[in-house]
This record gives C-alpha cells, sequence and structure tokens, in this order.
C-alpha cells in the first residue's frame, strides 16, 4: 500500500509568479484535500476534492485552485503569488469525504514553498 | 468564529506522563481528532472521539467532553520519540477539520 506522495518537495518563487504543486492519494482513497501550513501554526484547510468535484472550501481566495483527475491524483495552483503563501502545502487523503467514522487522514510530507 | 485553543509548548520526563488540553468552539461538531507532527514531517492520526469519554490505544489515550468543548490527549511511558507536535483538530458541521496551532511537546531524559 503506497502512501501519499507530494511534489516538489521545496521550490522557491518570486512574487506575481504561479505555481502548481502535486499529490497522488493513497491506493483505495478517493478524496483529497489540501492545507496550507504557515511556521509554528496548525494545518488550515484550503478545499478538498472527492470523485474530481470540489466538496468544500476554506477561507481562501479564488488564486488557490485545484484539480482531482480520475486516478484521484490532484494539483493545487496558486496565482499571482505573495509574501504570505510562504509555507508547508500538505495533501492527505481519505477514503470518503464524509463524517461516517474516523474517516483519518494520511499526509503527505508536503511542499515547501518560499515567495521571496 | 471557529477557536480551538491548546498549550504553546510543554515539557516533560521520559517515562513520565503529560496530559495535552485542548478547548474548541466551532459551528457544529462531528469528531475530534488528535496528529501527531515530528518536525519537517507530515502528520499522523493518533486518535478519533465523537462521543463523551475517554479512548485508549496503547501509551495514548484521548477524552471528550462535547457540553464543555474539552478534550485532553494523555501520553503514558513518555519516550524521547514523544518529543514532536501535537495537534488537535475539530471537525465541523460542513466536515471541515478545523485545526489548533499545535502543542510541542519537549520530553528530557
Amino acid at each position: 500500500e503506497t502512501g501519499v506522495t507530494q511534489s516538489p518537495t521545496h521550490l522557491i518563487k518570486t512574487r506575481g509568479q504561479q505555481v502548481t504543486l502535486r499529490c497522488s492519494s493513497q491506493s483505495g482513497h478517493n478524496t483529497v484535500s489540501w492545507y496550507q501550513q504557515a511556521l509554528g501554526q496548525g494545518p488550515q484547510f484550503i478545499f478538498q476534492y472527492y470523485r474530481e468535484e470540489e466538496n468544500g472550501r476554506g477561507n481562501f481566495p479564488p488564486r488557490f485552485s485545484g484539480l482531482q483527475f480520475p486516478n484521484y491524483s490532484s494539483e493545487l495552483n496558486v496565482n499571482a503569488l505573495e509574501l504570505d503563501d510562504s509555507a508547508l502545502y500538505l495533501c492527505a487523503s481519505s477514503l470518503e469525504f464524509s463524517g461516517a467514522g474516523a474517516n483519518v487522514l494520511t499526509f503527505g510530507a508536503g511542499s515547501r514553498l518560499t515567495v521571496l | 468564529g471557529q477557536n480551538i485553543d491548546q498549550p504553546t509548548e510543554m515539557t516533560a520526563t521520559e517515562g513520565a506522563i503529560v496530559q495535552i488540553n485542548c478547548t474548541y468552539q466551532t459551528s457544529g461538531f462531528n469528531g475530534l481528532f488528535w496528529y501527531q507532527q515530528h518536525a519537517g514531517e507530515a502528520p499522523t492520526f493518533l486518535s478519533y472521539n465523537v462521543l463523551d469519554g475517554l479512548e485508549e490505544k496503547g501509551r495514548f489515550s484521548s477524552f471528550l467532553s462535547r457540553s464543555k468543548g474539552y478534550s485532553y490527549l494523555l501520553l503514558k511511558e513518555l519516550q524521547m520519540k514523544d518529543s514532536a507536535s501535537h495537534l488537535c483538530a475539530v471537525r465541523d458541521s460542513n466536515y471541515q477539520l478545523i485545526w489548533g496551532a499545535g502543542t510541542k511537546l519537549i520530553i528530557k531524559p
């Protein structure tokens, strides 16, 4: 059973640029969620995809967008990067999106984005 | 607004017991989670509570009181590898996870 893999692990961008982060979900999982984690803080929910449809979104502007593919892998795109976008971006997969039972999230190791 | 509060940092001795508290105010409640995150690594699942009471899982136990908006994580027989951030998260009425900032646990020999 493979876990959640994310790429790239680290990247540096400049203000105004665009970035795409990728995530392969754990085998058998059909739901992917993305989180932003600033240093010393807990993760902040960005959005979630279930069977290729966005079905939940946190308090993030439209320049944060995403996709989920038929194989349940996912992308996070951020346009017009700002300095405050510097953070660890975590992808997590799970079996179902709703609250029946624990619905434990399996996290990837994250992509650390630095915006200069 | 929604809020999860937990202490920023705690220190304990190897072999001892430590209790990490979490209080929450959220729009609805559909379960509370504890995750552990070592520096530079992904969070890993520790426990889940949806009903009041104590859930025990090896060296880790987690307690929930929904009426008080309160949970704690109890770690027994502390080991050096328990040095990590411990995150409390609540699933709200929209089934979104609201996270605390984490409690950095430092274990001393």
